[in-house]
Parts: C-alpha cells; sequence; structure tokens
C-alpha cells in the first residue's frame, strides 16, 4: 500500500460525454502526475501537477485538464471522450522540491470504459 | 519511436528458475532509471538506479544500470509464483519534478 487512493475504482461512459477521476496524494507528498495505460502497454504520462501549478504534459490534447487542489489531491477531467480513452487511469504523488527527482509511488488506478 | 525498448515481452519459467529482464533506452539525458512490479493495478516501485554499474539489490531481486551500453537489466532468483507480474521499466526525464516514460513490459509468468 502506497497511501496513494484514487476514485472511483471503475466507470463506464458513452462517447461524448465527460468524467472526472480523482486522486489523492501521499502524505507529504506535493506533486501529482497522471498517467493512461492503455491494455498492453505501459503507462503513458498525461500531465504533472507541482504545488497546485501544471509542470510539465505529454501528447494529449486539451480535452484532458486537471487540477491540483491545496491539499495536493488532483483532479483529472476528460471531455468528449471517445473509444481511445478507454484504458486504466494511474496517479502517482512523489516529493517534488527543487533539483529534487524522488520516487513516484502509484496508486490503484481508475478503470475507465467508453462505449 | 519507442524510446524505452523491454525484452523478452513474455516470459515463462518454473519455480526455482532465475530470470533476466532487460531494459534498452535511446533517452541519454534522464535523471533516473526505476523498474516497477505490476501485478493487477498499481505499479509498486522495485529499485532507482543513478548510477552505472552499482548494483541495487532487494531479497531475491538485484539491478543494474549500465549508462554506456544505455541498458538496465533485473534479476531474479530462485522465481515463485508471487512473481508473476509485468515488469516496468521507466526513465525520468525533463521537467523540473521530472515525467517517466515506460517501456511496454515484460510479463513474467512463473509456473508451479
Amino acid at each position: 500500500e502506497t497511501g496513494v487512493t484514487q476514485s472511483p475504482t471503475h466507470l463506464i461512459k458513452t462517447r461524448g460525454q465527460q468524467v472526472t477521476l480523482r486522486c489523492s496524494s501521499q502524505s507529504g507528498h506535493n506533486t501529482v502526475s497522471w498517467y493512461q495505460q492503455a491494455l498492453g502497454q505501459g503507462p503513458q504520462f498525461i500531465f504533472q501537477y507541482y504545488r497546485e501549478e501544471e509542470n510539465g504534459r505529454g501528447n494529449f490534447p486539451p480535452r484532458f485538464s486537471g487540477l491540483q487542489f491545496p491539499n495536493y489531491s488532483s483532479e483529472l477531467n476528460v471531455n468528449a471522450l471517445e473509444l481511445d480513452d478507454s484504458a486504466l487511469y494511474l496517479c502517482a504523488s512523489s516529493r517534488g522540491g527543487t533539483g529534487r527527482t524522488d520516487t513516484q509511488y502509484f496508486g490503484p488506478g481508475t478503470r475507465l470504459t467508453v462505449l | 519511436e519507442d524510446k524505452v525498448v523491454q525484452s523478452p515481452l513474455s516470459l515463462v519459467v518454473h519455480e526455482g528458475d532465475t530470470v533476466t529482464l532487460n531494459c534498452s533506452y535511446e533517452v541519454t539525458n534522464f535523471r533516473s532509471l526505476l523498474w516497477y512490479k505490476q501485478e493487477k493495478k498499481a505499479p509498486t516501485f522495485l529499485f532507482m538506479l543513478t548510477s552505472s554499474g552499482i548494483e541495487k539489490k532487494s531479497g531475491r531481486l538485484s539491478s543494474i544500470l549500465d549508462k554506456k551500453e544505455l541498458f538496465s537489466i533485473l534479476n531474479i532468483t530462485a522465481t515463485q509464483t508471487g512473481d508473476s507480474a509485468v515488469y516496468l521499466c521507466a526513465l525520468i526525464i525533463g521537467g523540473s519534478q521530472g515525467n517517466l516514460i515506460f517501456g511496454k513490459g515484460t510479463k513474467l509468468s512463473v509456473k508451479p
């Protein structure tokens, strides 16, 4: 158990809908990163939040957006869902700081199915 | 193109065997290389390697990084059925906090 929690565990949506996924970071961690993992693939970096600011983004369209709150929990929002958005969404928290690279610890993920 | 390549993609062994999983990469400017074990959902952290040639060990698992030849290996000795999982290799690159680039993983199945 890493202390990183995600909700919901599973979610089924239809094309065109919007979804919000939530992540609570481990105590003492101020950085949250989100990843999308399609079946049989490694996780792909979506974006990262550090102290409530977006701090890097992968190759995902603007309909993928996020937030980080003062308690360092985070949300991932996906608008206009497409079938290819079906995947396991993982969040990872870490203890970031200037010049610091810390291990990222993953939550259990949210399995999103888009019909 | 794939920047992190893991091999083999899948492997079936019997309990007690020793396995070596490979991770090669094309990225030269990275901070660290990490290994994770993914059984069902959450990847769980195994090792972080930053310096070349220094072996890290944890029980039956060990790993080493070769920055000159651009690869890392993960060894598991005396495998057990509980070692069955997907093993992911990732590089920390870019940004002030860094993000992870993953390989596709090696699926290890250990038969009794």
